[in-house]
């Protein structure tokens, strides 16, 4: 079964700091990935994707990707309140489904 | 425009009814993707639609179906519900099917499930 990883949380960061929210995942041929906010009692929205090795910077946020390690990355420069949310991250496994990860929960500390 | 919306937004069934959940895509969008969200697994993939024809489907039972219709409005069924299948269900419209559209998906605000 193909699956996505992330560390549950919560993840409490000082505003102004670099929150890093990290994601595994099971398959190797893998090519599309993305990083949604849900905000409690909402629906996600898509804030980033990526489809290469690397770095990906949009505003404030940076997705990385390691396609070796399997592994994919968001951060966020300098947080605010605002950004408190729970990050999902989503691959698509080739059939193109989307799976999701349960999510990491995000505070920002004023 | 109008975003994508669901109908009922909250809903109390009991163990072995049936449900059906509505959802009007945004306006010329016409794949329609649900989802399950619940505490423990997530967000889970239900199926996909696009033209009236189902084109994916995840690992959920035959109790789970839906349906698109011609104006690309979708509906989706649960029968002998579950006290499990307590979720919020989560419709996503986007302009076509497929991955290059996953970037234009645009979630609904989701219809809350509760099973007595």
């Amino acid at each position: 079964q193909k699956e996505v990883e992330q560390n549950s949380g919560p993840l409490s960061v000082p505003e102004g700091a670099i929150a890093s929210l990290n994601c595994t995942y099971s398959d190797r041929v893998s090519q599309s990935f993305f990083w949604y906010r849900q905000y409690s009692g909402k629906s996600p929205e898509l804030i980033m994707s990526i489809y290469s090795n690397g770095d990906k910077e949009d505003g404030r946020f940076t997705a990385q990707l390691n396609k070796a390690s399997q592994y994919v990355s968001l951060l966020i420069r300098d947080p605010q309140p605002s950004d408190s949310a729970t990050y999902l991250c989503a691959v698509i496994f080739g059939n193109e489904k989307l799976t999701f990860g349960t999510g990491t929960r995000l505070t920002i500390i004023p | 425009k109008a975003g994508v919306t669901q109908t009922p937004r909250y809903l109390i069934k009991t163990r072995g009814q049936q449900v059906t959940l509505s959802c009007s895509p945004i306006s010329g969008h016409r794949s329609v993707s649900w989802y399950q969200q619940t505490p423990g697994q997530g967000l889970q993939f239900l199926f996909e639609y696009f033209s009236e024809t189902q084109r994916n489907k995840g690992n959920f039972p035959g109790r789970f179906s839906g349906r698109q219709f011609s104006n690309s409005r979708s509906e989706m069924n649960v029968s002998t519900l579950e006290l499990g299948d307590s979720a919020l269900y989560l419709c996503a419209s986007s302009l076509l099917p497929g991955l290059a559209n996953r970037e234009t998906q645009y979630f609904g605000p989701g219809t809350r499930l509760l099973v007595l």
